[in-house]
């Protein structure tokens, strides 16, 4: 089963404007990744946050981590129309060898 | 810096033939990755190597579908016999120890898969 379930499936904004992506898990983690996915290509990763971080910034992103509500946010500021993208948060467990668990992702589309 | 390299980028094959997918991870990198992407299931993990050793295939769906690494620097995944509910998009990732808890994954662009 997923274990990250983003919210909103789908978001349509104006170029100019913030775009507000949230992300729900279930079990204890060690992070939790943010990634991008332009249509047809690969996934790029964006940013991790610890479990002991409660905020992170990268250019015109900003992630939020509450682990007491076992969720997530990733805010993009002044969007533009080549942040048009599906994007996915991945949550890392704190066992060993840990790999990541993806949700089905929220689809961005910024129109100009 | 040559990122993850998939091939073919694009394949369509009938039921019952073989197929093989290749991935060459980024260099230095020890883990590896593959998953299947689909409208219904979204990204799945099919199975992960770490220093080129198998670690966890529990997400192999069946006995049909196998990967090797024979080497640090290429992988396969293999379908035999391929049926029509295989068809999906197949990205391998690659990332760095230690503990790929705590590294990026880097994606190649992934192989389509049509079985008709």
């Amino acid at each position: 089963s997923q274990q990250g379930e983003e919210d909103p499936q789908a978001l349509s904004i104006q170029e100019g404007e913030n775009a507000t992506m949230n992300c729900s898990y279930k079990t204890s983690i060690n992070n939790l990744q943010w990634y991008r996915q332009n249509s047809g290509r690969g996934l790029v990763h964006l940013i991790l946050i610890r479990s002991n971080e409660r905020e992170k910034h990268s250019g015109r992103l900003r992630v939020t981590l509450d682990t007491s509500k076992k969720s997530s946010s990733l805010l993009i500021t002044a969007s533009r129309a080549a942040d048009t993208a599906s994007y996915f948060c991945a949550t890392a467990s704190n066992s060993g060898y840990s790999t990541l668990t993806f949700g089905k992702g929220t689809m961005l589309l910024v129109s100009p | 810096d040559a990122g993850v390299i998939q091939s073919p980028r694009h394949e369509v094959t009938e039921m019952g033939q073989e197929v093989t997918l290749r991935c060459k991870p980024i260099s230095g990198h020890n883990s590896l990755f593959w998953y299947r992407q689909t409208m219904m299931r979204g990204l799945e993990l099919l199975i992960y190597f770490n220093n080129n050793v198998p670690i966890d295939d529990s997400g192999m769906p069946e006995d049909r579908f196998s990967a090797k690494m024979p080497n640090a620097s290429f992988s396969t995944l293999k379908i035999q016999p391929s049926e029509p509910r295989d068809s999906a998009v197949y990205f391998c990732a690659s990332s760095a120890t230690p503990g790929t808890a705590n590294q990026p994954q880097h994606f190649g662009d992934g192989t389509r898969l049509s079985i008709l």
